[in-house]
């Protein structure tokens, strides 16, 4: 059965520092998602990474994926107040269903 | 084109009541799942439709729930004799077709009292 894991799971970080979060997967997949949450929100799709060593980067937010590693990350660059959020990374199972199996979340809290 | 809708957005109900919850995909697309999120968890998988053929449940729909999809458009999820345990987000997304990026909808957020 596929198990995705988050670390860490709570972040707490000043403005303008950088940090990375990690999402490992215990199965071979070649699709993987990030998603971010705001309290009491649905998901806002950030990244499709489809292929392995896949990088996107879009504003202060940066992922890539490696599929022999079954690791992703995202990479907070200079971070500001408004990316406080959870952020969780979906795995593409594969298969037929295509469903996607979620990690735990990070919670990002940015201080001033 | 809309995204994904649901409705109602909020539903607040009794313990041992039923609820239903609807959900619209996008238009054309034939792939529709529902997932459901505990608080301080991620989403987890539910149940998944191919147009009208529901061709997976989880584990975690137990004979409370049902999930149908007539004519293969919008879909409902019931949950009969609801239990405090079932208060979630529960969660529509849905696909064009195999491998194509699931969009999701705002949820529909339940509490039971």
């Amino acid at each position: 059965e596929l198990k995705v894991e988050q670390n860490p799971l709570f972040l707490s970080m000043q403005e303008g520092k950088n940090y990375t979060i990690y999402c490992n997967y215990s199965t071979t997949s070649d699709r993987l998602y990030w998603y971010r949450q705001d309290p009491g929100k649905s998901l806002e799709s950030l990244f499709v990474l489809l292929s392995n060593g896949a990088v996107k980067q879009e504003g202060r937010l940066m992922a890539s994926l490696d599929t022999k590693a079954r690791l992703s990350t995202l990479h907070i660059t200079a971070a500001v107040h408004d990316l406080s959020a959870t952020y969780f990374c979906a795995v593409d199972t594969s298969g037929a269903t295509n469903k996607l199996i979620f990690g735990t979340g990070t919670l990002l809290a940015v201080q001033p | 084109d809309t995204g994904v809708s649901q409705n109602p957005r909020h539903k607040i109900t009794k313990r041992g009541q039923n609820v239903t919850f609807r959900c619209d995909p996008i238009s054309e697309h034939n792939r529709l799942y529902w997932y459901r999120q505990t608080l301080g968890q991620g989403p987890e998988f539910l149940t998944y439709f191919q147009n009208e053929a529901q061709l997976e449940k989880s584990r975690l729909l137990s004979d409370r729930f049902s999930a149908e999809r007539p004519k293969g458009s919008f879909s409902t999820l019931e949950i009969q004799r609801t239990e405090q345990g079932d208060s979630a987000m529960y969660l529509c997304a849905s696909s064009l077709g195999n491998r194509d990026e699931q969009y999701f909808g705002p949820g529909t957020r339940l509490t039971v009292t």
